[in-house]
């Protein structure tokens, strides 16, 4: 069974668009991330939700709105694409907002604008 | 703010030798907690060891183990008898476990380990 999962894996579109990356998780934990990992492979936290609530939002783009229906899930919704916002992103979970827990990471969505 | 420095961008072992890959981190933090991520070309990030600071006994799991310097902020991973399954690109991470920080992980850039047969 999967533990994170994201769809799409890949997604290549145009510049200006506007696409959505979703993540779900069936592990029951309360807090959800997304992270970026550039073309240098350099990874950064963008947004973090517990039980639904933005606890995270690191100086990110306001192209980029996280929406999170129910704890189980986190999707990333990127108005108006551009050619730098091209890289991985990956989805994490962990059980609690607190300090001691590890997250796990689905499999990452490889976005390509054109 | 926390920083993690990873300064080998590539490293090479051998089939069956030991490795240290190099991690140091920067915080004026006394309580936190280091890992090891590993992310091989499929892209899946795996974690692969953590550590706690307040833990002075260096983490251990089975060929993968770190040696912890608190004061010097060193963190290394060693891995030993590596197998060619063990090549990937590897993140030191570290999260903070002050009262009231969020859970994000700060990384560094990665060590792209290759092993040669």
């Amino acid at each position: 069974d999967t533990a994170v999962s994201q769809t799409p894996k890949y997604l290549v579109t145009q510049m200006g668009n506007d696409k959505s990356i979703k993540c779900e998780q069936n592990l029951g934990h309360d807090t959800m991330y997304w992270y970026k990992q550039d073309s240098k492979k350099f990874l950064k936290i963008m947004f973090s939700y517990n039980n639904k609530e933005l606890i995270i939002n690191e100086t990110v783009p306001n192209r980029f709105s996280p929406k999170s229906p129910d704890k189980a899930h986190l999707n990333l919704h990127i108005n108006s694409l551009e050619l730098g916002d091209s890289a991985v992103y990956f989805c994490a979970s962990t059980p609690m907002a607190t300090l001691t827990d590890t997250q796990y990471f689905g499999p990452g969505t490889r976005l390509t604008v054109l | 703010a926390q920083t993690v420095t990873q300064s080998q961008p590539e490293m090479s072992v051998q089939e069956a030798e030991t490795v240290t890959l190099s991690c140091t981190y920067d915080t004026s933090e006394s309580d936190y907690y280091l890992f090891w991520y590993k992310q091989p070309p499929s892209r899946q990030m795996i974690l692969v060891i953590r550590q706690e600071a307040y833990k002075q006994q260096n983490a251990t799991e089975n060929r993968f183990s770190v040696n912890f310097q608190k004061a010097a902020k060193s963190f290394s991973l060693k891995i030993s008898d590596s197998q060619l399954g063990d090549a990937a690109m590897y993140f030191c991470a570290y999260r903070s476990a002050h009262r009231g920080a969020t859970n994000k992980l700060i990384f560094g850039t990665g060590t792209l380990l290759a092993v040669q047969p």
